[in-house]
Parts: structure tokens; C-alpha cells; sequence
């Protein structure tokens, strides 16, 4: 799977869009990228994916860049429940693994 | 809708005593399941799945073992516990589907041992 980088934390003020960067340069035809984010001491929570289209759900938007070396999640309206580590991973849509990494830390500032 | 179990939510050890950590999904059937293992401040590690009621694969060589006596049934044991084997442990579970098989992660059990 390809490798990703995440800025370490990031700061959002409650209510207005929070953007989270992802770069995968090497990439693949067939893989994905997934974004999952972590609350202090519960388990991941799956946000979204998408191969190259963008994608939209009732949680995020996830803007994948023509190239497919980088893309960005969108939380359009932050509240301080969103406060978490977000990750962002790319593998095949089929492997047994996620690797989840050191992801983005963060803070919605109320 | 599928939900997934894990208990019991933490759990505090001796050395060399058993473990044993259960997991259960709902609302789905033959679901891939999945044991990962998250030290503190560091990534997942997969330590085991399973496609099916008996087949397991180990991903790295450790003092646990799982099983899957059922089909919606997740075990993760230990004969004798090791101070490294302190913890966050998750289990997932994910479709069969032929486009997706997006990993859906239970609460956790944090394991403590002394």
C-alpha cells in the first residue's frame, strides 16, 4: 500500500470548515484512499473514501486531486466533537491490513 | 444496521495469567474479522483474521492466539500474558462485497498488564 503524509495537528475553529491535507504520491491505479478518524481511547471511526471521484456523505467530503497525489477531507461545519486524530490511508480495495500511521491531530478550538 | 461488541472495555492483568477478549458483530453474516493491536501513541498493528468459522491467519509471531467458533464470534487468548502485551486491542469487521471492504472497528479493550 501506498505511504501517506499527514501534517501532526491542525487547528479549527467551531463552525467554520475544517480542511485536512493528505499527500500519496505513489499511489496506485487501484487503490483507494480511506479517511478514518480516532476519538481518545475508542476505536477508528470510518469518515469515507473514494478512488478518484470526489465524494460526499452525511459526515465529510473527500476532494481527490486529478493526479491522485493528494487529496483533502472536508468537515464543512466543525464542532468540538470533532476533535480527534484523522487518518488517511490508501490501499487496494481488497487487503487484509489497514495501516493506520501518526494521522493529524485535531483540535476544534471553541 | 451492523454493530459490532467488544468486551469487557478494560482489563487489568498479572503476568502470566490468561486472557481472554471476545468480539461479536450483528446484523451482518460471514463478515472478514479483524484483530488489531494499538500501543500507546503508535498506529494499529494487525495481529490476526479470519474469512471464515476456523480459518485464521496470524500476521506477526506473538504470545496470542484467536479463534472463531462462530460465524459472527471473535476470540483473542492468551495462555500466559507479558508485560508487552499491554494495549489497546480492536477488533474490526468488514464485508464480503466485491468493491469495498471498508474496515468498521468495535469500541476496544484496553489491557493493562502488571
Amino acid at each position: 500500500d501506498a505511504k501517506t503524509t499527514q501534517p501532526p495537528s491542525m487547528d479549527c475553529a467551531e463552525g467554520r470548515a475544517a480542511n485536512l491535507p493528505c499527500n500519496h504520491s505513489t499511489i496506485s491505479g487501484n487503490e483507494y484512499v480511506y479517511w478514518y478518524r480516532q476519538i481518545h481511547s475508542q476505536g477508528p471511526q470510518y469518515i469515507i473514501h473514494g478512488l478518484k471521484n470526489n465524494e460526499t456523505n452525511e459526515m465529510a467530503s473527500l476532494i481527490i486531486t486529478e493526479d491522485r497525489k493528494s487529496s483533502t477531507l472536508i468537515l464543512p461545519h466543525a464542532t468540538l466533537r470533532d476533535t480527534a486524530v484523522y487518518y488517511c490511508i490508501v490501499r487496494a480495495y481488497t487487503g487484509n491490513q489497514f495501516y493506520f500511521g501518526t494521522g493529524t491531530s485535531l483540535t476544534v478550538i471553541p | 444496521s451492523q454493530t459490532i461488541h467488544q468486551w469487557p472495555a478494560t482489563l487489568v492483568q498479572p503476568v502470566g495469567s490468561p486472557l481472554s477478549l471476545e468480539c461479536t458483530v450483528e446484523g451482518t453474516s460471514n463478515p472478514n474479522l479483524y484483530w488489531y493491536r494499538q500501543a500507546a501513541g503508535r498506529g494499529l498493528q494487525l495481529l490476526f483474521y479470519s474469512v471464515g468459522i476456523g480459518q485464521i491467519s496470524s500476521e506477526v509471531p506473538q504470545n496470542l492466539s484467536a479463534s472463531r467458533p462462530q460465524d459472527r464470534q471473535f476470540i483473542l487468548s492468551s495462555k500466559k500474558l507479558l508485560l508487552s502485551d499491554s494495549g489497546f486491542y480492536l477488533c474490526a469487521w468488514s464485508p464480503l462485497t466485491l468493491h469495498t471492504d471498508t474496515q468498521y472497528f468495535g469500541p476496544g479493550t484496553r489491557l493493562t498488564v502488571l
